[in-house]
């Protein structure tokens, strides 16, 4: 059974950094190309950023270009977002997911 | 970027009753379409990818059509469980977007 499991969300300041997890287990893993989408609280979902299986490939939203980045590390089968200088309009539920399942998602919530 | 609508944005319907939601891409996106269920409080779940294939799992009242740029999600004999916001998104080009979904509620 596929399982993903976000962790490390929490409540952080604007300007703030946080660092996303998610531990994948039940399927290959270092072969599956992986995505983050968020959605913010009340409103539609939103994809954020995707990394390829080997990591040679990498693409993110034109909101977050420049403050997150993703990764991943294959040999403990985690995917990972690296959030830095956080705004409020960041605030949103952050799903991890592969082209068929998902997580239960971790909440990032970005208030002074 | 490729923008995806969905109509309509909300729906009422009636246990046993089918609907048909619709969603159209700003450009051709071949068949490269997934729909998606999510209810209150919980994680989305993919019901179908490639336009009109069923995700493992998934019952077959479900069921996805279209391509090019305009793609259905039938849902026949409504259940109380199948009353939730479904979204369709491509995924012919980066960035992926999403439609703004539409809420299935009980009439």
């Amino acid at each position: 059974e596929v399982q993903l499991v976000e962790s490390g969300g929490n409540l952080v300041q604007p300007g703030g950094s946080l660092r996303l997890s998610c531990a994948a287990s039940g399927f290959t893993f270092s072969s599956s190309r992986m995505n983050w989408v968020r959605q913010a609280p009340g409103k539609g979902l939103e994809w954020v950023s995707y990394i390829s299986g080997g990591s040679s490939t990498k693409y993110y939203a034109d909101s977050v270009k420049g403050r997150f980045t993703i990764s991943r590390d294959n040999a403990k089968n985690s995917l990972y977002l690296q959030m830095n200088s956080l705004r409020a309009e960041d605030t949103a539920i952050y799903y991890c997911t592969t082209e068929a399942s998902w997580g239960q998602g971790t909440l990032v919530t970005v208030s002074s | 970027d490729i923008q995806m609508t969905q109509s309509p944005s909300s729906l009422s319907a009636s246990v046993g009753d089918r609907v048909t939601i619709t969603c159209r891409a700003s450009q051709g996106i071949s068949n490269y379409l997934a729909w998606f269920q999510q209810k209150p409080g919980k994680a989305p779940k993919s019901l179908i990818y490639d336009a009109s294939s069923l995700q493992s799992g998934v019952p077959s009242k479900f069921s996805g059509s279209g391509s090019g740029t305009d793609f259905t999600l039938t849902i026949s004999s409504l259940q109380p469980e199948d009353f939730a916001t479904y979204y369709c998104q491509q995924y012919n080009s980066y960035p992926l977007t999403f439609g703004q979904g539409t809420k299935l509620e009980i009439k």
